[in-house]
């Protein structure tokens, strides 16, 4: 079965300075793996996601995440963050066949707060 | 509308009564998923379909739980006799003019469900 796990459940940080949300994951094949923002009272955001190909890809609002097969990682990053970044960012993987298909399972979330 | 859209947005009930939740998806998307999300939790899949097919319900707790898509468009996740461990954030998403675990979920804004 497929699992999420995002160790942090709260992460502070100032403004301007970097960030990595970490996640780890347990997949039997080829994950697809999706990293979502949810603001308080809105539906969940997609920020980036990870099929296949170049382990290192570019999201939306400046964020990237890199996929470690060997770790089983896959943790979001952003060189300077913002006060409008927090939020709660949820790590989740998706499932590539069966009677499942499309189905995603996510992580705990870890919420960010950002200060001044 | 131009996103994945949900009603109520709040709905207080008594232990006890039904409930019934719609979901309306982006137009023309062909999948469409629900999922609960408790407190400080990420979201739990409860059930998609394609169109107008449910392709998977194997998240649905118990057989108080049922959902509907009649015409391959709006949803509805019906709660029959509910429970106070029913209250949580119910979410709806949709993806893709074709069926494929690679489309984007967009997800919807939920109903926060209450029951007292």
């Amino acid at each position: 079965a497929q699992s999420v796990t995002q160790p942090d459940i709260h992460i502070t940080v100032s403004e301007g300075a970097s960030l990595e949300l970490r996640c780890n994951y347990s997949y039997g094949a080829t994950p697809y793996l999706f990293w979502y923002v949810q603001s308080p009272g809105q539906g969940l955001q997609l920020l980036l996601k990870y099929f296949s190909g170049d382990t290192l890809v570019q999201g939306i609002k400046g964020f990237e995440a890199e996929f470690k097969r060997s770790q089983s990682s896959f943790n979001l990053r952003k060189p300077s963050v913002h006060w409008s970044d927090a939020a709660e960012y949820f790590c989740a993987v998706g499932s590539a066949g069966g009677t499942s298909y499309g189905k995603l399972t996510f992580g705990q979330g870890t919420i960010l707060t950002v200060h001044p | 509308g131009a996103g994945v859209s949900q009603s109520p947005r709040y709905k207080v009930t008594k232990r006890g009564q039904d409930v019934a939740l719609r979901c309306d998806p982006i137009s023309g998307h062909v999948s469409l998923y629900w999922y609960r999300q408790a407190l400080g939790q990420g979201p739990e899949f409860l059930t998609y379909f394609n169109y107008e097919a449910q392709q998977d319900k194997s998240g649905l707790p118990n057989d108080r739980f049922s959902a509907e898509r009649p015409e391959g468009s709006i949803s509805t996740l019906t709660i029959q006799r509910t429970e106070q461990r029913d209250s949580a954030m119910y979410r709806c998403a949709s993806s893709g003019r074709t069926s494929g675990s690679r489309n984007e979920q967009f997800f919807g804004p939920g109903t926060r469900l209450t029951v007292l």
